[in-house]
């Protein structure tokens, strides 16, 4: 499994655009990028995966260099309903077949300021 | 938009009792998981679940935890002799082929 960095903690202003980078070096040719929001005393909850280049969906963008040693999670606009940890997991589980398990990392805490 | 329910949403037990955690996937889903969140800690996989059999577990996932899909919808989580470490918020989360694991709201767990 490709290991993950991110920042511990973040603080943004509401109404700002908020970029959290996850550093993931050695990830393999057959990994995904994939992105959730955990919300205190909640169950994960996926936003977004893509592979390369650019996914965007109703929710947030996901940008990924050629390179793919990165990725970085771009939320528009937050609001304080924003406020949560956000984990960057990287794996084969992309192509959904198989029953893979989720490994997550300490995640980012995002913390939106009115 | 259906969704993954969990019961009940906080189970307090004395140390050495069983427990019975209790899910229902959301219906179509073919996979079915369970994690594990200790209060401040990560989220961990414990165990998932196809076709009616275990397909991956986990280090944590010792002889005193078992799973059964008793019937077509429930998913269970039996904790056999709990211990103060079992303490923590319990999830299940069920997919399709897809890639996207849906997760329930989580059972807190209290040993005391």
């Amino acid at each position: 499994l490709a290991k993950t960095t991110q920042p511990i903690s973040m603080d943004s202003y509401e109404g700002q655009e908020v970029n959290i980078t996850c550093s993931h070096n050695n990830i393999a040719t057959n990994d995904y990028i994939t992105w959730y929001q955990q919300f205190p005393s909640q169950g994960p909850r996926f936003i977004i995966q893509g592979y390369k280049t650019k996914v965007t969906n109703e929710v947030a963008s996901l940008f990924i260099p050629a390179d793919r040693k990165s990725s970085t999670l771009s939320l528009p606009r937050v609001s304080l309903s924003d406020t949560a940890v956000y984990y960057c997991l990287v794996g084969d589980e992309g192509s959904g077949a198989g029953s893979y398990q989720l490994t997550f990392g300490k995640g980012t805490k995002l913390s939106v300021i009115p | 938009e259906p969704e993954v329910t969990q019961t009940p949403s906080h189970q307090v037990t004395q140390m050495g009792q069983e427990v019975i955690l209790r899910c229902v996937p959301i219906s179509n889903h073919l996979y079915f998981y369970w994690y594990r969140q200790i209060l401040g800690q990560k989220v961990e996989f414990l165990v998932s679940f196809y076709n009616n059999e275990i397909s991956e577990k986990s280090e944590i996932f010792d002889d005193q935890f078992s799973v059964e899909r008793p019937d077509g919808s429930n998913f269970t989580l039996k904790i056999r002799s709990t211990k103060l470490e079992d303490s923590a918020m319990y999830f299940c989360a069920s997919k399709t082929s897809s890639y996207e694991q849906y997760f329930g709201p989580g059972t807190r767990l209290t040993v005391t």
